[in-house]
């Protein structure tokens, strides 16, 4: 079946412009994350949803990132006035419930590589 | 602080020799812990993954890890390597909690010669 889909898959920005990354997570899938993975580091989280709601943003390094999830499904990463610190392959995940209460897997799409110049 | 170490950054093994990789955690509550692969290109991919009972747990792709709490310690094994095996491969760790974000290790790249 379909997983998790990320577009584009490579965005490369001036620096000062403004960029928006798409997440597609499975679907009926209700948790989605957003992780930010340096050159030659792990991914780190940015934040999570559940549906539509943003329980947690404590990873997004700066008020110029923005992370919305109007509908509970497709969801948009957003860099405001890129700069080249933020160049990295920006992860989606999605896992399929939180009804039992416990951490489930979390389904990686393949990245977005933002490069800033 | 919670965190993952892999102490290798990067492995050589020959193709059908033996493989471990090391993972080391620091974590206040429970963990669950997991492994990832990463191919170029690709998504992360879970291997495996522990949340309790045996320590010992089998993954995909041949791959088993063991889990040892005295040494906070979830090393990655594969008895006999493949050239398809040559990824970065990542530990993390999480909480028992629904909506948990992953904390991963910085990664380990394996190479695999022939």
């Amino acid at each position: 079946g379909a997983g998790v889909s990320q577009s584009p898959r490579y965005k490369v920005a001036k620096r000062g412009q403004d960029v928006a990354l798409r997440c597609d997570p499975i679907s009926g899938h209700v948790s989605l994350f957003w992780y930010q993975q340096a050159l030659g580091q792990g991914p780190e989280f940015l934040t999570y949803f559940q549906n539509e709601a943003q329980l947690d943003k404590s990873g997004l390094p700066s008020d110029r990132f923005f992370a919305e999830r109007p509908e509970g499904s497709v969801s948009t990463l957003k860099i405001q006035r890129t700069q080249q610190e933020d160049s990295a392959v920006y992860l989606c995940a999605s896992s399929l419930s939180q009804a039992s209460g416990i951490l489930d897997e979390q389904y990686f799409g393949p990245g977005t590589r933002l490069t800033v110049t | 602080a919670q965190s993952v170490t892999q102490p290798d950054i990067h492995i050589t093994v020959s193709e059908g020799a033996s493989l471990e990789l090391r993972c080391n955690y620091s974590y206040g509550a429970t963990p669950y812990l997991f492994w990832y692969v990463q191919s170029p290109g690709q998504g992360l991919q879970l291997l495996l993954k522990y949340f309790s009972g045996d320590t010992l747990v089998q993954g995909i792709k041949g791959f088993e890890a063991e889990f040892k709490r005295s040494q906070s310690s979830f090393n990655l094994r594969k008895p006999s390597v493949h050239w398809s095996d040559a990824a970065e491969y990542f530990c993390a760790v999480g909480a028992n909690q629904a909506g948990t974000a992953l904390i991963f290790g910085k990664g380990t790249t394996l190479s695999v010669s022939s």
